[in-house]
């Protein structure tokens, strides 16, 4: 149980375009949901948390314009990378909690197995 | 700050002991996570420990936990092959567990 997968697993797009990568979860429910990246050989940081039906909260210093994210449901969360450009090149992880109703619910994140995206 | 550290490399011969450290800074967190990431995929929860327990253990898997010092570690006993991936720390920051910081990674290597 508790699953989380990404679509696509990897993409490359120009330089200037949107980008769109999914983050599911299989089989609970995840009101909340959370975006990560990781850059080569370093740690994860968090961009941001998505609550279903309402907006993500922002960690400082992401611009919430260029990295869009939709929770509109309780087991999909997007990520749009807007006018992508070569330093957006990097690899993107989400993941997700169950809700209090699920029976796998625990304080923890489970995560997607990550997106690795380059920018021409 | 928020630093979470960990050292950066281990290599041990497979059957041996693996033991993996990390100390970090919020004397607030709640819990306390490992995860593993295997070469181009996402992280896989291994086990976590609640800040009031010293210990805990999980088949090959011992936490082992010093608040004092603000110190944890992983000891995955009889290393296999398959054990080689990046390990990840985290901690919740304020007791936060939406807000995972998380450590450097330390990448096992383990050699037969």
């Amino acid at each position: 149980g508790a699953v989380v997968s990404q679509h696509p697993s990897w993409v490359i797009c120009k330089s200037g375009t949107s980008v769109k990568i999914e983050c599911r979860s299989l089989d609970f429910q995840a009101t909340t949901m959370f975006w990560y990246r990781q850059f080569p050989k370093q740690s994860l940081m968090l961009m941001a948390t998505s609550n279903e039906g309402s907006k993500a909260t922002y960690e400082q210093g992401v611009e919430k314009d260029k990295f869009l994210i939709n929770h509109a449901s309780l087991t999909l969360s997007t990520l749009t990378v807007t006018s992508a450009h070569p330093e957006d090149s990097s690899f993107y992880i989400c993941s997700a909690r169950p809700g209090l109703a699920e029976v796998s619910s625990t304080d923890t994140q489970y995560f997607g197995p990550g997106t690795r995206l380059t920018v021409l | 700050g928020e630093d979470v550290e960990q050292s950066l490399f281990l290599s041990v011969r497979e059957g041996d002991s693996s033991v993996i450290n990390c100390t970090y800074t919020d004397s607030s967190s709640t819990y306390l996570y490992w995860y593993k990431q295997e070469p181009g995929a996402g992280l896989q929860l291994l086990t976590y420990i609640f800040s009031n327990m010293d210990m805990k253990q999980d088949q090959r898997l011992t936490v082992l936990l010093n608040k004092k010092d603000k110190h944890l570690s992983l000891r995955i006993a009889d290393t296999q092959t398959g054990d080689s991936a990046i390990y990840f720390c985290a901690e919740s920051k304020n007791g936060n567990t939406d807000k995972l910081i998380f450590g450097t990674g330390t990448r096992l290597q383990v050699f037969p």
